[in-house]
């Protein structure tokens, strides 16, 4: 898992803080991905960055919001979240057309466990 | 849109023993299906994939996919498990209208020694 990393591992925050979520691919891919993992739910796609432009938002509350400064570095801001936001939140990395075929398997960081008091 | 299902919250299997995890798919046109484990505390790792070609996969830690296009199905499969095989996993699919993947529910798998 050092190809792709996260930090923080754990996060506790109240519903009236700021804070943000960092993952680093260290494997020169040109995709990058944020995932909501919720208990017995399917992932939920959440942001897509190809090329480091945005390429998709699955109607994700402005709560949440991604920065992708660099193809090898993604953010998730967050701010006044409610609890139902509590999940694991993983990052993932992939080549991505139109650099490679749509055959190209994602690898994940670890994730942050993040809980909204 | 392309889908896929996995009908097993649970699987248990004793140690030794062969190992089957369900997954079906729904796609328009050719179906590239992934499957991925998560152990606890860890992000997903990526086990095998079907893109065309053999309908059987072979894949990391002994494990196999057999791609089946009339019953639309992608079963994961492993001869003999092991306690260490205990872990989530996930079926996906690639979903060619946007490149996205689109991930089932998982399935826990519980190998008793």
């Amino acid at each position: 898992e050092t190809g792709v990393t996260q930090t923080p591992r754990h996060l506790v925050m109240g519903m009236t803080n700021k804070k943000s979520l960092k993952c680093e691919q260290h494997l020169g891919h040109n995709a990058m991905y944020w995932y909501k993992q919720s208990a017995k739910k399917p992932l939920e796609l959440m942001f897509v960055y190809s090329l480091e432009e945005r390429v998709e938002n699955n109607s994700v509350p402005s709560r949440f919001s991604p920065e992708c400064p660099n193809s090898s570095h993604l953010f998730l801001h967050l701010h006044t979240l409610q609890p139902e936001d509590s999940a694991l939140y993983l990052c993932a990395s992939s080549q991505a057309p139109p650099t490679s075929g749509p055959y190209n398997e994602q690898f994940f960081g670890p994730g942050t466990r993040l809980t909204v008091l | 849109a392309q889908s896929v299902a996995q009908p097993e919250d649970q699987v248990n299997v004793a140690e030794g023993n062969p190992l089957t995890v369900k997954c079906t798919y729904s796609v328009s046109g050719n179906p590239y299906l992934f499957w991925y484990v998560q152990y606890p505390n860890r992000g997903l790792q990526f086990l095998l994939k079907y893109i065309t070609g053999d309908n059987l996969v072979k894949g990391s830690y002994g494990f196999e996919a057999e791609f089946n296009k009339s019953q639309t199905s992608f079963h994961l499969k492993k001869p003999s498990a092991l306690v260490s095989d205990s872990a989530l996993y996930f079926c996906a699919v690639r979903d060619m209208s946007n490149n996205d993947m689109r991930f089932g529910a998982g399935t826990r798998l519980t190998v008793k020694p």
